[in-house]
């Protein structure tokens, strides 16, 4: 089993809809957990970070943690194909390591 | 603005080069760094993370002879790639924690092609 797992999409989604992306994890005792973009050709950009179990908002963005059920997620509301990249789930080991999940890819169409 | 910065963007070199490529931390200091490597339609993989004053750390599988690794300041880390090969060609991507728990922050990341 991995450690991190994202389902790699593609996700397709139409402009102004919410994209739902999903993550698990399996390590219980992981603490932090972040949510990056990455545009192709470019490196991970930081969108969300959260610690503990709930919802978290900045602006379209909503992060949502379940660590009972080892599950994290990620809501873009009216996305933009300016959103369209892929989404990389991370979480953080207890050694300061991130674990990246593979990724899932977003596609945003007018 | 960006809170770490990776130098060269871009590297084209011959076969048995050696690239050095530098990963800074902007207005703070960074006692560890990772290094990650991604090849196309992949996602990162650590390759080792470097810790100020003392010797790297490298995942399994990463020959530490090849891929040496000095962060002699709280301030920088550098990779270098010894003697690369086509092999190498990859994007290689630094990053840095601002504090104790916080998010790491990505370097631009360097695009390495060896011809």
């Amino acid at each position: 089993q991995k450690e991190v797992e994202q389902n790699s999409g593609p996700l397709s989604v139409p402009e102004g809809a919410i994209a739902s992306l999903n993550c698990t994890y399996s390590d219980r005792v992981s603490q932090s957990f972040f949510w990056y973009r990455q545009y192709s050709g470019k490196s991970p950009e930081l969108i969300m970070s959260i610690y503990s179990n709930g919802d978290k908002e900045d602006g379209r963005f909503t992060a949502q943690l379940n660590k009972a059920s080892q599950y994290v997620s990620l809501l873009i509301r009216d996305s933009q194909p300016s959103d369209s990249a892929t989404y990389l789930c991370a979480v953080k080991s207890n050694t300061d390591k991130l674990i990246f999940g593979t990724g899932t890819r977003l596609q945003v169409f007018p | 603005g960006a809170v770490v910065s990776q130098h060269p963007s871009w590297v084209i070199c011959k076969s048995g080069t050696s690239v050095k490529i530098e990963c800074r931390s902007l207005d703070f200091q960074a006692t560890t760094m990772f290094w990650y490597r991604q090849f196309p339609k992949q996602s990162l993989m650590l390759m080792a993370t470097s810790n100020e004053g003392s010797k790297a750390t490298y995942e399994q599988g990463v020959e530490k002879d090849k891929f040496l690794i000095n962060h002699a300041s709280l301030t920088l880390s550098t990779l270098t790639v010894t003697s690369a090969h086509p092999e190498d060609s990859s994007f290689y991507i630094c990053s840095a924690p601002q504090g104790l728990n916080q998010p790491q922050h990505f370097g631009d990341g360097t695009r390495l092609s060896i011809l």
